[in-house]
């Protein structure tokens, strides 16, 4: 079955600052791939998927963007990050309308 | 975009009291999964419900698809102090999208 695993576990950034999580893949090959953010008591939100390498399709605009180069390589990253960027950022993946499969998550806190 | 309605969004239960939570769409979904979270932790798959009035069972825990597929609800008889966490639907609507209802926060008291 497929092991998602997601770092860091927790990270504090200022304001202004990059960001680069990341996502990869065991047990399966050419997932579809998902990043999620859950803010504090909230529910999912969906911001990006990728059906394969390279094709990413972003739910949300907002100052974050995602990249796929590897087939269980998934990447989120942001240039400057914002306060409202903070939250609980889940990785998932699935095989077509199958079952999504979380990782652990990166707890991220803008200050 | 395509939105997913879940209620309640808290419950507070007494420890073997029955709990339900409720999701309803708009439109016809292809299929609904549920998950669970508990604090602190990832959503975990508990289920996928595919066909029109279809009904699934898990222990204490009943999952049902609405006829017209656009609601779906999960029901936990006698609740435990382990069913603590956030319950979750998530609908696919096309081309391999989910859209995730706010979810559902369950507290048990024992």
């Amino acid at each position: 079955s497929q092991t998602i695993h997601q770092w860091p576990a927790t990270l504090v950034q200022p304001v202004g600052s990059p960001l680069s999580l990341e996502c990869t893949v065991e047990g399966t090959s050419n997932p579809n791939l998902y990043w999620y953010r859950q803010a504090a008591g909230r529910g999912l939100q969906l911001l990006f998927y990728s059906v394969g390498i390279g094709q990413i399709s972003s739910e949300v605009p907002q100052n974050l963007s995602a990249s796929r180069p590897q087939d269980r390589q998934f990447i989120l990253s942001s240039k400057k990050l914002l306060l409202s960027d903070s939250g609980f950022y889940l990785c998932a993946c699935s095989r077509d309308t199958d079952t999504q499969y979380f990782g652990p998550g990166t707890r991220l806190t803008v200050l | 975009g395509q939105q997913v309605m879940q209620i309640p969004q808290y419950q507070h239960v007494q420890e073997g009291e029955d709990f339900t939570t409720y999701c309803n769409s708009s439109t016809t979904l292809s299929n609904i999964q549920w998950y669970k979270q508990r604090p602190g932790g990832h959503p975990v798959f508990l289920i996928q419900l595919v066909k029109s009035g279809e009904v699934k069972k898990q222990k204490r825990l009943t999952f049902q698809f609405g006829e017209a597929k656009k609601n779906s609800s999960l029901h936990i008889t006698a609740t435990q102090t382990t069913d603590v966490g956030t319950y979750f639907c998530a609908a696919l609507y096309n081309f391999n999208k989910f859209y995730f209802g706010s979810g559902t926060k369950l507290n048990v008291k024992p």
